[in-house]
């Protein structure tokens, strides 16, 4: 079957250290994969989009890897601030229909 | 001020009673989404429409429904006919339907409770 899978429900990591978030997916192509930030009884804010055939997108503090073999993709966040703390959810293109999002990593950033 | 709006925040029925939640947005995007969020798991799509008047179920359309009158708007319908309707409920917006290089805006959200 297909399936999502975003690593563990929760992430607790120090602050200026670097926090990796994985997803990883089954029984899906996606062409696109993408990222959004969701804060606690707000809806998702969209971080990046990656394609296939990119291996690397960054965005100023955050980046984004796609690797079609692993069936994975990793969101890392370099000196990590409390102000990070949220959930992350990854989505992609559920083999060309709408996207379909993974179940999140809440992530809390320790001061 | 651009974005998509959702009333009320918070909703609360007494079960068998239909509700409808509100979505607008004046971003002039053609495409719109319902969500359902639940504890744990990932936004699971109702129903979606790529233009007005026009509409799709998604994976979890049962117990729902949805109108496109107007661009800007996409209400949506709990009917006494789900089984489970409590959950968050987050409303999107795109650019353009079924094409995954576009990114979905959300609105805030309702939080419905049904008792």
């Amino acid at each position: 079957s297909q399936k999502i899978e975003q690593n563990s429900e929760a992430l607790n990591i120090q602050e200026g250290k670097t926090a990796t978030l994985t997803c990883n997916y089954t029984n899906y192509s996606p062409a696109y994969l993408q990222w959004y930030r969701q804060d606690p009884g707000r809806g998702p804010v969209f971080l990046l989009l990656i394609r296939e055939n990119e291996k690397e997108k960054r965005k100023e503090r955050l980046k984004v890897t796609f690797d079609t073999t692993l069936k994975q993709s990793l969101f890392h966040i370099t000196a990590s601030q409390p102000a990070d703390s949220a959930t992350y959810l990854c989505a992609l293109d559920g083999n060309g229909q709408n996207f379909v999002f993974g179940p999140g990593t809440r992530l809390s950033v320790l001061p | 001020d651009g974005g998509i709006t959702q009333s009320p925040k918070y909703l609360f029925r007494k079960e068998g009673q239909n509700v409808t939640l509100s979505c607008e947005q004046n971003l002039n995007h053609d495409a719109m989404y319902w969500y359902r969020q639940d504890p744990g798991q990932g936004l699971r799509l109702i129903y979606y429409s790529q233009i007005v008047n026009d509409f799709q179920k998604g994976d979890i359309a049962e117990g729902y429904s949805v109108s496109r009158e107007k661009k800007e708007s996409f209400p949506l319908t709990v009917t006494s006919a789900q089984k489970n309707p409590t959950a968050f409920y987050l409303c999107a917006s795109s650019r353009q339907g079924l094409s995954p290089t576009y990114e979905q805006y959300f609105g805030p959200g309702t939080r419905l409770t049904v008792t």
